[in-house]
């Protein structure tokens, strides 16, 4: 079965980008999606078919999928921000498969 | 406004079984491809089921031949019948609207989720 791989946390200050990867064999030939989940909440998607952003969703959130990685970009991150993020594609199976989550920390 | 509300879940002893409904609103449960998610406590998420438009459903081998994904088009409400459960069954279940179409696959509308509980 297709497996994602995320590292299980990242920090950043606020202010500075954010990148958290996912990691998975020939992911740039599928799309990737974001999901942002605050604590006690659902998840929210940030970003699908690798680049697009919801309605809503702000402008310095961004994404990228090539090779092997897909990557989640937050620029000029903020407390707001702090949060688990997973990455998730489709298999052929077929099957929705997510990464195994992000904490990040603004600290 | 799309909105989605998970009910049934709670605490069943090892074996039992559960049904979880999800109400929707602002969509059309037929029209849509539709997926249940789950969430174990303090881990990520798992994907458990989809339900396509045209019927065809599928599963994860972790609940394959014990779970059921269905819709009532009337009620336009997605369930999902948990049987033989285990305690790694144990889990917030989340509905969401599936987007699938030529390789491409996202959940953009998440409801609030219902917690399942396996235990004696």
């Amino acid at each position: 079965s297709y497996e994602l791989t995320q590292p299980p946390s990242v920090s950043v200050s606020p202010g500075q980008t954010a990148r958290i990867t996912c990691s998975g064999d020939k992911l740039g030939d599928k799309y990737a999606s974001w999901y942002q989940q605050r604590p006690g909440q659902s998840p929210v998607l940030v970003i699908y078919e690798d680049t697009k952003r919801p309605s809503g969703i702000p402008e310095r959130v961004s994404g990228s999928n090539s090779g092997n990685t897909a990557t989640l970009t937050i620029s000029g991150t903020q407390a707001m921000d702090e949060a688990d993020y997973y990455c998730q594609t489709w298999d052929s199976s077929p099957a929705v498969v997510f990464g195994g989550g992000t904490k990040l920390t603004v600290l | 406004e799309v909105q989605l509300v998970e009910t049934g879940g709670g605490l069943v002893q090892p074996g039992g079984s559960l049904r979880l409904s999800c109400a929707a609103s602002g969509l059309t449960v037929s029209s849509d491809y539709m997926s249940w998610v789950r969430q174990a406590p303090g881990k990520g998420l798992e994907w458990v089921s989809i339900i396509y438009s045209a019927g065809r459903t599928y599963y994860a081998d972790s609940v394959k031949g014990r779970f059921t994904i269905s819709r009532d088009n009337s009620q336009n409400t997605l369930y999902l019948q948990m049987d033989s459960l285990r305690a790694e069954d144990t889990a917030m279940y989340y509905c969401a609207r599936s987007r699938v179409e030529s390789g491409i696959c996202f959940l953009d509308y998440w409801g609030q989720g219902t917690l399942v509980t396996v235990s004696s």
